[in-house]
């Protein structure tokens, strides 16, 4: 039961444009929500998060929508570089069971 | 600060071997976690260790072991290995249990023959 989806495998933007990246989870114990990325070779490393008690939260060109009643989130990059193509994971997690489950990624390219 | 460091980086075992991975969290990080990551299924989440405790435990066989030492390293065990464990093995640390931020490792990447 895949608890944290990531329906789109891939994604490609051209430069400049803006990137969406969607995720949606079944879930309604998941209180926080993390986006990562992750290099060929190199582990995942942290983007940005959101607590489930706001939906918006931004960093630079990332931000992070949270719909709770539809069980959704949206990560969006403005604008997009040629250097931001990677996977990106999304990840939710439970105080209730501490467990971070993760979604089975989005591989996005940034055309230039 | 150092970042998270597995070993080795690669490995090729046969079916029914047995392998050990090691991973050192970053300095201060009492919290390790493991993931398995194959094609499709994303980071699938095996255990996390917490003061040489496993605090909690994914949906894997018991062939899947662990154990974390008292400066907080990890080892992760798979015994008898089958085809379907070649994966990306990626440990990751975090200074506490909870919401905190993980720092992920660049993973062992195992191959079964």
């Amino acid at each position: 039961d895949q608890q944290v989806k990531q329906n789109s495998p891939s994604l490609s933007v051209q430069e400049g444009r803006i990137s969406i990246l969607n995720c949606d989870y079944t879930n309604s114990m998941f209180d926080y929500f993390l986006w990562y990325k992750k290099y060929p070779a190199e582990g995942p490393t942290f983007l940005i998060s959101i607590s489930s008690i706001k939906d918006k939260n931004e960093d630079g060109r990332f931000t992070v929508f949270l719909n709770k009643s539809a069980k959704h989130l949206s990560l969006h990059i403005v604008p997009s570089q040629p250097g931001d193509s990677a996977v990106y994971f999304c990840a939710a997690y439970a105080s209730n069971t501490g467990k971070l489950i993760f979604g089975q990624g989005t591989t996005l390219q940034v055309k230039p | 600060k150092a970042g998270v460091t597995q070993t080795p980086r690669y490995l090729i075992k046969t079916r029914g071997q047995q392998v050990t991975l090691s991973c050192s969290p970053i300095s201060g990080h009492r919290s390790v976690s493991w993931y398995q990551q194959t094609p499709g299924q994303g980071l699938q989440f095996l255990f996390e260790y917490f003061s040489e405790t496993q605090r909690n435990k994914g949906n894997f066989p018991g062939r899947f072991s662990g154990r974390q030492f008292s400066n907080s390293r990890s080892e992760m065990n798979v015994s008898t290995l089958e085809l379907g464990d070649s994966a990306l093995y990626l440990c990751a640390s975090s200074l506490a249990q909870g919401r905190e931020t993980q720092y992920f490792g660049p993973g062992t990447r195992l191959l079964v023959l």
